[in-house]
């Protein structure tokens, strides 16, 4: 049972490029979610999707899309990656009826030089 | 507007000592709690969760939390800290009304236990 998986662990992009963080999850959750992590920030929620096809902005949403591509999937876009954008990237999942708790993966570090 | 509030950046206990690490909430409907542990350079792990019932919660590694629904608090506890309690503390608070399914964290808390 591999929980939540992250694509990729470590990236370095340049200011302007694209990229998107892949999550993918096996515990036939509804629910799924994208935060990024600063130091005294905490976690900050970007976007969320409640169930297959939904998606909504979180705390922090500006400078990112997010396509729920099927109920196990949900990717992070970056479509020009800016310094401020650098971070700690974590996608979790959890299941909205019987109201467990999210499941994190092990995280994106991304640099924006 | 749904919030998780975490006063402390930093609480500092002996070993052996009971800890606290504070958290105050916002949320519009019923009140979905949570506590999560960060170690270095790790995900995040569950430690606990109030859903619904008693108002003490016992979670992981001997943690546990007073959901206090008059003061809107569910802090943590634990009776004796342990230096491998040492770790970055959040808070999380769960907003299921209207058919959303939004998960919030605070700012978070570091625990550092001294030997």
């Amino acid at each position: 049972n591999a929980g939540v998986t992250q694509t990729p662990k470590f990236q370095v992009l340049k200011t302007g490029q694209s990229m998107t963080l892949q999550c993918a999850q096996d515990m036939n959750h509804n629910s799924m979610y994208w935060y990024r992590q600063d130091p005294g920030m905490g976690l900050r929620l970007i976007y969320y999707s409640a169930s297959e096809g939904t998606t909504d902005k979180g705390e922090v949403p500006n400078g990112y899309n997010v396509s729920r591509l099927n109920k196990r999937e949900f990717s992070l876009r970056l479509e020009s990656a800016a310094p401020s954008q650098t971070s700690v990237y974590f996608c979790a999942s959890s299941d909205r009826v019987s109201r467990t708790e999210a499941f994190f993966g092990q995280g994106t570090r991304l640099t924006v030089v | 507007a749904q919030s998780v509030a975490q006063p402390e950046d930093q609480v500092n206990v002996a070993e052996g000592n009971p800890l606290t690490v504070k958290c105050t909430y916002s949320v519009s409907g019923n009140p979905y709690l949570f506590w999560y542990v960060q170690y270095p350079n790790r995900g995040l792990q569950f430690l606990l969760k109030y859903i619904t019932g008693d108002n003490l919660v016992k979670g992981s590694y001997g943690f546990e939390a007073e959901f206090n629904k008059s003061q809107t608090s569910f802090h943590l506890k634990k009776p004796s800290a342990l230096v491998s309690d040492s770790a970055l503390y959040f808070c999380a608070v769960r907003d299921l009304s209207y058919n959303t399914d939004k998960l919030i964290f605070g700012t978070g808390t570091r625990l550092q236990v001294f030997p």
